[in-house]
């Protein structure tokens, strides 16, 4: 089945340096790549996301790149502060029409 | 943007009873998501209800321990039924608008 493989699981950082979280996917018909920030106790939120037709997509400090074919996507944060603490779940819209979520980031910002 | 109503946002349940989760959509969407959520884990599907059809689960899950209901565009209930401890979880509910999934404020359960 579908299946969508995110790494790292932990990633710690100094403020103001930048940080990386990668993804795979298995359905090569996947065509919508959402990136979700969920703080502790609160529902998942949408910060950025990507379509297959598009290699790279930037919105203030963070970006998003998308590799088709070696079926892969990455969320870039640059400058982070500490509000950007937070769980960071990629995900994958299947050809099923359903949304596959990686395993999630724990991301924490060292002041 | 939509905004999805999600209740109760807790409730501690013993065991064998079964809890009715609603979620009520400010928009007429077609698809809907039903996830659970363990405490530090990912989202886990269990299910996709369409307006007018059954419910489609993903493996692992079945319709006699969680039955859904989507009545209409804008609602949808998930139970979860003959509950035991190993069901405690967040669960939350989701709709797609315009493929951008938005999510309820999620169900906290407490199986005791």
């Amino acid at each position: 089945g579908e299946n969508v493989e995110q790494h790292p699981s932990t990633l710690s950082v100094q403020e103001g340096d930048s940080a990386v979280i990668k993804c795979t996917y298995s359905d090569s018909a996947s065509n919508y790549f959402p990136w979700y920030k969920q703080e502790l106790g609160k529902r998942p939120q949408l910060i950025i996301d990507i379509r297959s037709n598009v290699g790279e997509k930037k919105d203030q400090r963070i970006a998003v790149t998308l590799n088709k074919t070696a079926k892969h996507f990455s969320l870039h944060i640059t400058e982070t502060q500490p509000e950007d603490s937070a769980v960071y779940f990629c995900a994958a819209y299947s050809s099923a029409s359903k949304i596959i979520f990686g395993s999630g980031t724990r991301l924490s910002i060292r002041p | 943007s939509a905004v999805i109503s999600q209740k109760p946002s807790r409730d501690i349940c013993q065991r064998g009873t079964s809890l009715t989760i609603q979620c009520q959509v400010d928009s007429q969407v077609t698809m809907m998501f039903w996830y659970r959520q363990q405490p530090g884990q990912s989202l886990t599907l269990i299910a996709t209800a369409n307006q007018g059809s059954e419910a489609t689960y993903e493996s692992g899950f079945v319709i006699d321990k969680f039955p859904i209901s989507r009545p209409n565009l804008t609602f949808s209930t998930l139970t979860v039924s003959n509950m035991s401890p190993e069901d405690s979880s967040i669960y939350l509910c989701s709709a797609f608008l315009n493929t951008e999934a938005f999510f309820g404020q999620g169900t906290r359960l407490t199986v005791v």
